[in-house]
């Protein structure tokens, strides 16, 4: 939404599975951010990247790993080693020179069957 | 921003009422509020925002009031319609134009609107 697409919307992992969530934006942001969502729960970072090819761990980072190849894209990989996966993803973007507010995608939610 | 990890707090109103939300911050250098608006399954969507410089902003049915010597932020929405039901949210930001560390988010409050 916005300039920001998530996919997919649903995703199913098994237990000791990667899964990795993409996040595209033509918004032409500098700055890209995951949060994660847990049920009538607020949103927690985990991480973000104000540049190409440099991001920096957020609050929840432990188990998740990104890449920011390019501006338009910030994948999200969940790995094995992130205990308790299943939750609502959401990729926000902003250009954070003019500080303005973020734009966030429509979420993947992921579920660990 | 208020610490994440806890239930949503509720507020039911009577539709056509006035609704007010309230969001207490914490870092006294944030310079640029912003409020969401977040329906089941879907990302949070802006509502509005307001710059430290300012106690008041309105908007289309919505006020953002701020007041800085308590932190404290509230958003009231006019005439509560139905589709006014969601989670709201307050973000924050830190002061010096950047805020690439990215947003911080109070908890939320989930908005009932009774026919």
């Amino acid at each position: 939404d916005g300039g920001i697409t998530q996919s997919p919307k649903y995703l199913f992992r098994k237990e000791g599975q990667n899964v990795t969530l993409s996040c595209e934006q033509n918004l032409n942001h500098d700055a890209m951010y995951w949060y994660r969502q847990d049920p009538g729960q607020g949103l927690r970072l985990i991480y973000y990247s104000q540049i190409v090819n440099d991001f920096q761990k957020g609050d929840i980072a432990e188990g998740y790993s990104v890449s920011r190849e390019k501006k338009e894209s910030f994948p999200l990989t969940v790995t094995s080693a992130q205990k308790n996966p299943t939750a609502f993803y959401l990729c926000a973007t902003r250009s954070w020179a003019q500080n303005t507010e973020a734009f966030f995608g429509q979420g993947t939610r992921l579920t660990v069957v | 921003g208020e610490s994440v990890g806890l239930h949503l707090p509720t507020l039911s109103v009577q539709e056509g009422d006035n609704s007010i939300i309230n969001c207490a911050y914490s870092n006294s250098a944030s310079d640029y509020f912003i409020w969401y608006k977040q329906e089941s399954g879907k990302g949070p969507q802006f509502i509005i925002d307001i710059r430290s410089n300012m106690d008041k902003r309105q908007g289309q049915r919505v006020t953002v009031l701020l007041n800085k010597t308590v932190k404290h932020l509230s958003l009231q929405i006019a005439a509560t319609q139905p589709g006014d039901s969601a989670v709201y949210f307050c973000a924050e930001t830190p002061g010096g134009g950047g805020g690439a560390d990215g947003l911080t988010f109070g908890k939320g409050t989930h908005l009932i609107i009774q026919p």
